[in-house]
Parts: structure tokens; sequence; C-alpha cells
């Protein structure tokens, strides 16, 4: 069965460092692969997708994800971290049976 | 505006009751999801909706009920065989049932027991 295991369940970072964040599928097929954002007590935001278009792909808010086969990863960076980047961020992959998410990363920004 | 409503916001179930949660999308989407938000589980799915008047369980189904007679609906009810209900419960919707649909949520309903 298709996995999805994002390393780290908090992730703590200063204001305008890197943000990185961790996500690894397990599937021979690669699926497509998505991150959403969620703030407090509110859904799931989509920040980015991939589709086997492009292995780099640029989502909203600064944030983008590169697609690693050989690695089976889709980080998740953003160069320079700001006081709203603070949130849960989940990495979910659909292998066209059922979507499967991560267990999710809270990332918080130091002033 | 499109998007998906959840309600209530909070909802609060005595022990025995049923308690029913809705969710309404107005994107003229196919299918349709449930998912249980619990701290440090990630999301779980309740059940799927392909398309109007056919659902199917997902991978904690117990407890839970499900309809889809119209297509912008897809109603949550929440039985009293659902032992620890308390959770997040998020809605979703995705043009189609297909690999490559992203999924949109609602803003979710936090349940609690009295």
């Amino acid at each position: 069965a298709q996995s999805v295991t994002q390393l780290g369940s908090h992730v703590s970072v200063s204001e305008g460092a890197l943000v990185l964040l961790r996500c690894n599928y397990s599937s021979s097929v690669p699926p497509y692969l998505f991150w959403y954002v969620q703030y407090p007590n509110q859904g799931l935001q989509l920040l980015l997708k991939y589709t086997s278009a492009a292995t780099l792909v640029k989502g909203i808010n600064g944030f983008e994800a590169e697609f690693k086969k050989s690695e089976t990863s889709f980080h998740l960076t953003k160069p320079s971290a700001h006081m709203s980047d603070a949130a849960e961020y989940f990495c979910a992959a659909n292998t066209g049976n059922q979507f499967y998410f991560g267990t999710g990363t809270s990332l918080t920004v130091i002033p | 505006d499109g998007g998906i409503t959840q309600s209530p916001k909070y909802l609060f179930r005595k022990e025995g009751q049923n308690v029913t949660l809705s969710c309404e999308q107005n994107l003229n989407h196919d299918a349709m999801y449930w998912y249980r938000q619990d701290p440090g589980q990630g999301l779980r799915l309740i059940y799927y909706s392909q398309i109007v008047n056919d659902f199917q369980k997902g991978d904690i189904a117990e407890g839970y009920s499900v309809s889809r007679e119209k297509k912008e609906s897809f109603p949550l009810t929440v039985t009293s065989a659902q032992k620890n209900p308390t959770a997040f419960y998020l809605c979703a919707s995705s043009t189609h049932w297909t690999v490559q649909e992203t999924q949109y949520f609602g803003p979710g309903t936090r349940l609690l027991v009295l």
C-alpha cells in the first residue's frame, strides 16, 4: 500500500531562514503528490502539486517542492521564512484509488 | 464565490446521541470525501463518494454513515456506535475521482463529547 512519510513532526526556523519540510513516498510508480497547509482550526489549503510535467514545482506564498524519483522524495522549501508561515503542513499522494496523507509537520517561525 | 461550507463549526454530542455534520459544495464537483483528523495522526478517510447516489467506506467507517442524494451535499452522521468521536472533521471535494485531481477542503467541524 502507498504511504507518505513526513520526517519531523515539529520544525522550528528563524524568521528569514530557509524552510525545509521533508516528505517521502513509498511506491514503485510515482504518484501525484501534493503539499497542503493548515492554519489552526481551519481546513487544508493547497500549496502546490506535482503532476509529472516538471520536477520543480512552484506554489503559492513562495513555496516550492522538488520531485526526486531516485530518492522517492518531494521535499517542500521556502528560501526565507515569514512569521505568517507558521502552520501545519501535510504532504499527500494520490495513486488513483485514494489520497494518502502524511502525519503532518508543525512549522514554528521564531522572530 | 465557489467553495465548500461545513456546519456547524463546533458540535457537542451527548452520550448515545447521533449527530449530523453538514457539507455543501457549489464547485460542481462529482467526488466528495470525509476525513477525521486527530492530533499527530494526519487525516484518515471515513467515507467517499465518486458520484451522486454512490458512496464507499474508507479506512475508518465504523460508527459513521453518509448519504449522497444531491451532487452538492454529502452529510456525515456520527452514530452512537462511534465510541471516540471527539475529533476535527474535514469535508473535501474534487472534480472527479481520478489520480491527478486536487482535493479542496472545507473549514472543518470540531466535534466534542459532553
